[in-house]
């Protein structure tokens, strides 16, 4: 199995506060992704990253950055949550020969009240 | 926009039977993936197709990629209730390294 963890694995927020979500792996693959996944609309990608600092948007970015400044953390923040992210979030790698191949981390499940 | 169609949305069988999963689309990739989710975790890699007309068989599991290379199945032969979860397909083009990903579909084998 690919090394990814994820954390927290679980949080409660309020709305209008920041949050961070942190994926990191062990595997030294080039593309990273965080996705969101909701009950009727499958996964949907946020933000992507092709390499240290090099990252680019999604289908529904609007509400999130992210950063990596190391090969191995990818992270995501919510610069203010809404009530609309609350989500289950995923971080995946992309395979290291066949990049289009991604295995997943855990989730973090992340409430906004 | 691109879509990755999958068909049926839910499937409730008993166990023995088979099942087939549909993921359409209009647009041609380059491969196709096929990934199970149980609850609580992330989805995990089953298969890889890449060649039009491709089969590719995991124990009891069939895949299949079309010869167009817009749509694939997943056959279930003998459903056992360890195959309960939610599968989904996902599309990959030459043109960038993101996945286009079908809806999913909930299988639940009962005992």
């Amino acid at each position: 199995d690919a090394g990814i963890t994820q954390s927290p694995r679980h949080k409660v927020t309020e709305t209008g506060t920041p949050v961070t979500l942190r994926c990191h792996q062990t595997e030294n693959h080039r593309y990273m992704y965080w996705y969101r996944q909701d009950p009727g609309h499958g996964l949907r990608l946020i933000h992507y990253s092709y390499g240290v600092k090099d990252t680019d948007k999604g289908e529904v970015s609007d509400g999130y950055s992210v950063s990596r400044s190391k090969t191995e953390d990818f992270l995501l923040t919510l610069e203010s949550a809404t009530s609309s992210q609350t989500s289950v979030y995923f971080c995946a790698i992309g395979g290291r020969d066949r990049i289009y191949e991604q295995y997943f981390g855990p989730g973090t499940r992340l409430t906004v009240t | 926009t691109q879509l990755l169609e999958q068909s049926p949305q839910f499937l409730s069988i008993q166990e023995g039977e088979n099942l087939t999963v549909y993921c359409n689309s209009s647009s041609v990739f380059s491969s196709l993936q096929w990934y199970r989710q149980e609850p609580g975790e992330g989805p995990v890699l089953l298969v890889t197709v890449v060649t039009g007309g491709e089969v590719k068989k995991l124990k009891r599991l069939t895949f299949q990629f079309g010869d167009a290379r817009k749509d694939s199945s997943l056959h279930i032969t003998a459903a056992q209730p360890g195959d309960t979860g939610l599968y989904l397909c996902a599309g990959a083009m030459d043109s960038n390294y993101q996945l286009i990903w079908g809806a999913g579909t909930k299988l639940i084998i009962k005992p």
